[in-house]
């Protein structure tokens, strides 16, 4: 079975402008959700997603947002950049979305705001 | 406020030897707890999990225990590899049905296993 992908990997980005990161679940998995890792916060949640529809979100500014098409493949998008948003953005898949399922983390995308 | 803390921002170990991470928590009535390992350039991978029912849970080399009075659980690696250099995260959640968006992660340990 292929992993988590993600893409792009690397993205560089100035403050103000806008950015779309995607995110392929593992085959089969319906719910993907969404990480920021700083090194200060370590990892955070932003949001999941389950069958095209999202179920949680964390502490995250309206900037933030996401959605999910109805093959779950994923998407985030976060609107005017700011310094602080320089992360490694993680989505992880799993079947149902629950505590007790494995989640299974893609390589993330490293986002740098200059 | 820190709900999930992981005190040592890094631990170094001999192989051979016996790797101790630990992981403290505030919130009472987290029940579910898991461990993840993070190689540079890579996602996390989940380790081991633990239910609050148990103290102890093994899966070959890892070993997690938890202290629920104390609110403490540590991760145990025996013996310790030069692979088993990686940062490692505790994270928790008060419903272990409930959706993993309630995990609340530590900041992260990373060890360093010399040869």
């Amino acid at each position: 079975k292929a992993g988590v992908t993600q893409t792009p990997r690397y993205l560089i980005k100035t403050r103000g402008q806008q950015v779309t990161l995607s995110c392929s679940p593992i085959s089969g998995h319906r719910s993907v959700s969404w990480y920021q890792q700083t090194p200060g916060q370590g990892l955070q949640f932003l949001f999941e997603y389950f069958s095209e529809t999202q179920r949680n979100k964390g502490n995250f500014p309206g900037r933030f947002s996401g959605r999910q098409f109805s093959n779950s493949r994923s998407e985030m998008n976060v609107s005017t950049l700011e310094l602080g948003d320089s992360a490694l953005y993680l989505c992880a898949s799993s079947s149902r979305g629950v505590v007790v399922d494995t989640q299974y983390f893609g390589p993330g995308t490293r986002l740098t705001v200059l | 406020d820190q709900q999930v803390k992981q005190n040592s921002p890094s631990l170094s170990v001999q192989e051979g030897r016996i790797s101790i991470l630990n992981c403290d928590y505030t919130n009472s009535m987290f029940d579910y707890f898991l461990w993840y390992k993070k190689y540079p350039a890579e996602g996390p991978t989940f380790l081991i999990s633990i239910s609050s029912i148990k103290d102890k849970n093994e899966d070959g080399r890892f070993t997690v225990f938890l202290n629920k009075s104390a609110k403490h659980l540590s991760l145990h690696i025996v013996p310790s590899q030069p692979g088993d250099s990686a940062v490692y995260f505790c994270a928790a959640s008060d419903e272990d049905g409930g959706s993993q968006g309630n995990l609340i992660f530590g900041k992260g340990t990373k060890l360093s296993v010399k040869p």
